[in-house]
């Protein structure tokens, strides 16, 4: 299986800020991978897929970058909607896999 | 407006048998592969299973946590998609979620999702 490494874990920041999230695979996955945003007690929402492609109406402050094993998702001005979980997902292989999520948090 | 609802969700004992359900609307719902994703509590998600369409033979692919003990399968005249979970383990305890997938740059990408329906198994 592939297994996908996300980092930091945890991060607090400002409203403003620049925040980068990556996503480590196991293997090649070349940019076969998807980002999600969780809120709490909600459903997960895709905000990129294809690696950098944008979903059609999520907000051009978040963008992703990368492709094989190290893949990245940024956000360009932290907003105070934007605290919540971000998980990636590799779509290269079965079983899909998700990365463990990054939760981002008010500092 | 896609929209996405589970049900049959609930309390089960250890070794127990489920079957949620997952009716969908807002889409053309035969057009479509379909995924179960799950999260247990305070966890993170885990890819459940997926069935294709029928121009795909109603193929199904499946985690290896779930191989062997879950089918999923579909309804096109229903718009539905079910999870028969069987032999259920404590570790199966989650919300379980029913997504819409979408064939984006000719990859089947989990586009929409619904809120999910919980499953829990104790003694």
């Amino acid at each position: 299986d592939i297994q996908l490494t996300q980092s930091p874990s945890f991060l607090s920041a400002s409203v403003g800020d620049r925040v980068t999230i990556t996503c480590r695979a196991s293997q090649d996955i070349s940019t076969y991978l998807a980002w999600y945003q969780q809120k709490p007690r909600k459903a997960p929402k895709l905000l990129i897929y294809a690696a950098s492609t944008l979903q059609s109406g999520v907000t051009s402050r978040f963008s992703g970058s990368g492709s094989g094993t190290e893949l990245t998702l940024t956000i360009s001005s932290l907003q105070p909607e934007d605290f919540a979980t971000y998980y990636c997902q590799q779509l290269k292989a079965y079983p899909l896999t998700f990365g463990g999520g990054t939760k981002v948090e008010i500092k | 407006e896609v929209q996405l609802v589970e049900s049959g969700g609930g309390l089960v004992q250890p070794g127990e048998s489920l079957r949620l359900s997952c009716a969908a609307s807002g889409f053309t719902f035969s057009d479509h592969y379909m995924d179960w994703v799950r999260q247990a509590p305070g966890k993170g998600l885990e890819w459940v299973g997926r069935i294709r369409k029928k121009t795909n033979s109603y193929t199904t692919e499946y985690a290896a946590s779930v191989k062997g003990r879950f089918t999923v399968s579909r309804d096109d005249s229903k718009n539905s998609l079910y999870l028969q979970m069987s032999s259920l383990r404590i570790e199966d305890t989650a919300v379980y979620h029913c997504v819409y997938v979408v064939m984006l740059t000719s990859i089947p990408y989990l586009v929409f999702w619904g809120q999910g329906t919980l499953v829990t198994v104790s003694s």
